[in-house]
């Protein structure tokens, strides 16, 4: 079975623009997680969904920083207009909303803000 | 949830077993233990989860004691892959979601 699916692998960009990272999640699992990790600061929940509706977006940096889940099968994290602070690993997960089951994720976007 | 305490690095013989603690002494009745590990420049991979009794799959064995307190991943037979760095999360079933919380995990490198 495919796992969780994120693109691009990745990102190198220049500050300022905008940045578009992609998850699709594995079929019939119903939340969604988008993580950020940094050497500083480890591994970071930014925000997730249950059924595609976002639940808690504490996480979320700053407005810069938006995310959606237009469908079960796609989620996007975007971040406009982009920092090199914002340089980090970013990872997508899912999992099936029973709070005992575990997270499957995906092999990250790293990403890199010049 | 909890907060989990782990030894910040660990060596292992190949083929040895790995024995990994974590404490988590403030753990309450509702938490289960999840155990996950994260192999240079992969995302994090499920190995295992328990309550109150031991469990074992595949991939490793978690001993757990009897007070709750602590808890032990065993991986019986370490190879060079299994070189990574391992999060034990401790999380209740109750919480508004599913989100696990990471900490700074033991990197475990296993020497030829």
């Amino acid at each position: 079975d495919a796992g969780v699916i994120q693109s691009p692998r990745h990102e190198v960009t220049e500050m300022g623009q905008e940045v578009t990272l992609r998850c699709k999640p594995i079929s019939g699992h119903n939340s969604l997680f988008w993580y950020r990790q940094t050497m500083m600061r480890g591994l970071e929940l930014l925000i997730y969904f249950n059924n595609n509706v976002p639940i808690d977006d504490s996480g979320m940096p700053e407005d810069r920083f938006s995310a959606k889940m237009p469908n079960a099968s796609f989620s996007t994290l975007k971040i406009q207009p982009s920092e090199p602070r914002d340089s980090a690993v970013y990872f997508c997960a899912s999992s099936n909303r029973d709070n005992r089951q575990p997270q499957h994720f995906g092999d990250g976007t790293r990403l890199s803000i010049l | 949830d909890a907060k989990t305490t782990q030894p910040t690095s660990m060596d292992c013989a190949e083929g040895r077993a790995a024995n990994l603690p974590c404490n988590h002494s403030t753990i309450s009745g509702n938490e289960y233990v999840y155990w996950y590990r994260q192999i240079h420049s992969q995302g994090p991979q499920y190995i295992i989860h328990g309550l109150k009794n031991n469990e074992t799959n595949e991939m490793a064995s978690l001993i757990i004691t009897e007070d709750r307190k602590s808890s032990t991943l065993i991986l019986p037979h370490a190879t060079l892959r299994d070189t990574a760095v391992y999060y034990c999360i401790v999380k209740a079933l109750e919480n508004t979601g599913n989100q696990f919380y990471f900490g700074t995990g033991t990197s475990l490198t296993v020497i030829p």
